[in-house]
């Protein structure tokens, strides 16, 4: 149980273009969902918190506008880039909390690969 | 959140026990100390939690000292598909702050035959 995916699990797009990123609970309800970015050789780095039907919490230095995240369902959440820039070539991983307990785990999806040419 | 301090990198030989230290000096009462793990190119997995007493679960043991200043993750056993970078975590409650975890630089791990 506890398993998230996200699709796709690669993305090749060119400057200027948008993509989105899926991340789903496939066997759980989470209210909460976290989008982390990671560069080569470095930590995660968490980008915003995603509640579901309210607007995402952006951690300081994220541009909102750039990384829009929408949570739609208990089980949805999507990250789309924004008129991507090759600096935006980037480790997308997303992060689910269950809904309806104290649970303090976290599962994580298996990351979404970005590069912008 | 408390800051955590781990080594870069440490080495293993496999079917030896793996000792991965953490530091987390400025760590509160409320503060619950959590480890995960990255192997290459993939997602967190989530290993172990605890506030003050020992832990144990079928992938590892972690054990705090009694100042909680300090703690220890333990790989009974490390086989190769343990090399991973190992992350100590220290954070609130998840009813505080919507259960966010912070990152640090983790220990890289890696078990040689």
């Amino acid at each position: 149980g506890a398993v998230v995916s996200q699709h796709p699990s690669r993305v090749i797009c060119k400057s200027g273009t948008s993509v989105k990123i899926e991340c789903r609970s496939l066997d759980f309800q989470a209210t909460t969902m976290f989008w982390y970015r990671q560069f080569p050789k470095q930590s995660l780095m968490l980008m915003a918190t995603s509640n579901e039907g309210s607007k995402a919490t952006y951690e300081q230095g994220v541009e909102k506008d750039k990384f829009l995240i929408n949570h739609a369902s208990l089980t949805l959440s999507t990250l789309t880039v924004t008129s991507a820039h090759p600096e935006d070539s980037s480790f997308y991983i997303c992060s689910a909390r269950p809904a309806g307990r104290l649970t303090y785990e976290q599962y994580f999806g298996p990351g979404t690969r970005l590069t912008v040419t | 959140d408390a800051k955590t301090t781990q080594p870069t990198s440490m080495d293993c030989a496999e079917g030896r026990a793996a000792n991965l230290p953490c530091n987390h000096s400025t760590i509160s009462g409320n503060e619950y100390v959590y480890w995960y793990r990255q192997i290459h190119s993939q997602g967190p997995q989530y290993i172990i939690h605890g506030l003050k007493n020992n832990e144990t679960n079928e992938m590892a043991s972690l054990i705090i000292t009694e100042d909680r200043k300090s703690s220890t993750l333990i790989l009974p056993h490390a086989t190769l598909r343990d090399t991973a970078v190992y992350y100590c975590i220290v954070r609130p409650a998840v009813y505080n702050q919507g259960g966010k975890l912070i990152f640090g630089q983790g220990t890289e791990l890696s078990v040689k035959p």
